[in-house]
């Protein structure tokens, strides 16, 4: 049971490049979402999806894109690359955000340098 | 909007010591409470979930407090040894996640 797999681990971008952080989970989730964390500042929310074909955004979606093709796969987008997006990208995902028993699991996630 | 709060923000104590770890929300209208640990480097690992309608929860040496109407979550870790050195956060369930901005633990040997 894979759980919640992202890709790369690591990448280093210059400023104005693109790329696309890869997330997959195999739960059957409905609900997924990425999150940036950045020292000291805890986590915040990017984009996220409740099922396939629906996406909403967080609290810091500028820069960012998503879709949700499957229910399995989440990418998130960056297409100009900036110093300020340099963090460390987490994907996670639940089954539900309403049912007190659902709980959230994490990917390990992506940690990404902006030069 | 929901605030989550952790205090202290890091801790140091000897191996062996009993230690609690503090969480508290603005807003009572929550689903569930998780705690996570995350280790330098790595991704957030559930240890323990309470729901809305429980008190507490306990995973071996680790047990996990809600009460809802004060706003207030403790994480009490017994017996600490050197692997239980991680950073704890503490994430309210309500219209979103919620997070605190974590405990740093190191513990002594």
């Amino acid at each position: 049971n894979a759980g919640v797999t992202q890709t790369p681990k690591f990448r280093i971008l210059k400023i104005g490049q693109s790329m696309t952080l890869q997330c997959a989970q195999d739960m059957n989730h409905n609900y997924m979402y990425w999150y940036r964390q950045d020292p000291g500042m805890g986590l915040k929310l990017i984009y996220y999806s409740v099922g396939a074909g629906i996406t909403d955004k967080g609290e810091v979606p500028n820069g960012y894109n998503v879709s949700r093709s499957t229910t399995e796969d989440f990418p998130l987008r960056l297409e100009l690359a900036a110093p300020s997006q340099t963090s460390v990208y987490f994907c996670a995902s639940s089954y539900s955000r309403a049912n007190p028993s659902s709980p959230l699991h994490f990917g390990n996630g992506t940690r990404l340098t902006v030069t | 909007k929901q605030e989550v709060t952790q205090i202290p923000a890091a801790l140091s104590v000897p191996e062996g010591e009993n230690l609690v770890l503090n969480c508290s929300f603005t807003d009572s209208a929550i689903y569930n409470l998780q705690w996570f640990r995350q280790d330098p480097g790595k991704g957030l690992t559930s240890l323990l979930l309470i729901q809305s309608s429980q008190r507490e929860q306990t995973s071996g040496r680790l047990n996990a407090s809600l009460d809802k109407s004060s706003g207030r979550s403790t994480l009490y870790i017994a017996a600490s040894q050197p692997g239980d050195s991680a950073t704890y956060l503490c994430a309210v369930t309500g219209n979103q996640f919620y997070f605190g901005t974590g405990t740093s633990l190191t513990v002594i040997p």
